[in-house]
């Protein structure tokens, strides 16, 4: 119930495509839904983040789609650049505790 | 500091050897949490400090796995014994109460020959 089921494990996409990342949770406890980017050699940085009160975020390029009653929520990258290759994770947490993440999905924007 | 310092950034053990791994929060975050990434996986939760609660050791995935916290400032992971299957990327994470976002250290990549 603690998981985070995340899919693609793998995407290329185009430049100037639109990326779209997917996860799951079963635990209706989490309140909190974060996506973080990770290059290489370098720790997950804190992309955009929901919580369920909204259907959307946007940021930019990045908006979070987030569905209660189905109890997903997803990642779309507008307009992908070839910077934007990199990790993705989505998490989740409830009332403040520690993150429980994706298993990550590589985005590959091919030029 | 300006962002959660790791050191070493690299270390290399042989299989038997304890190891330590240091973890320097932002200051003022009260909040610490440890997380172990083996290649290509996802974040593993191994450990959360919050304050001068009791840890949250949920997630050590044996008894030669340790953490300790001094206060709301430097914490130390240290793995005993340190065996192949050990060898992954050690990440410390900081942030305040009540906040969500964490910041990621660059972490730890510890290899086990």
């Amino acid at each position: 119930q603690q998981q985070v089921k995340q899919s693609p494990q793998s995407l290329i996409v185009q430049k100037g495509g639109i990326s779209i990342i997917n996860c799951a949770y079963e635990n209706t406890a989490f309140d909190y839904f974060p996506w973080y980017q990770q290059f290489p050699g370098k720790g997950p940085a804190l992309l955009i983040a929901i919580r369920p009160d909204v259907s959307e975020k946007k940021e930019g390029r990045f908006t979070i789609s987030f569905n209660k009653s189905a109890k997903q929520f997803s990642l779309h990258i507008m307009d992908s650049q070839p910077g934007d290759s990199a990790t993705y994770f989505c998490a989740a947490s409830a009332s403040f505790q520690k993150l429980v993440f994706g298993t990550g999905t590589r985005l590959l924007v091919s030029p | 500091g300006a962002g959660v310092s790791q050191s070493p950034s690299n270390k290399v053990t042989e299989k038997g050897k304890d190891v330590e791994l240091r973890c320097d929060p932002i200051s003022g975050h009260t909040a610490l949490y440890w997380y172990r990434q083996r290649l290509g996986q996802g974040l593993e939760f191994l450990i959360y400090f919050q304050g001068n609660s009791a840890p949250d050791k949920s997630g050590l995935p044996s008894d030669r796995f340790s953490a300790e916290r001094t206060g709301e400032s430097v914490s130390t992971l240290t793995i005993q014994r340190t065996q192949q299957e050990d060898s992954a990327v050690y990440l410390c994470a900081s942030s305040l109460p009540e906040l969500d976002g964490y910041t990621f250290g660059s972490g730890t990549r510890l290899t086990v020959v």
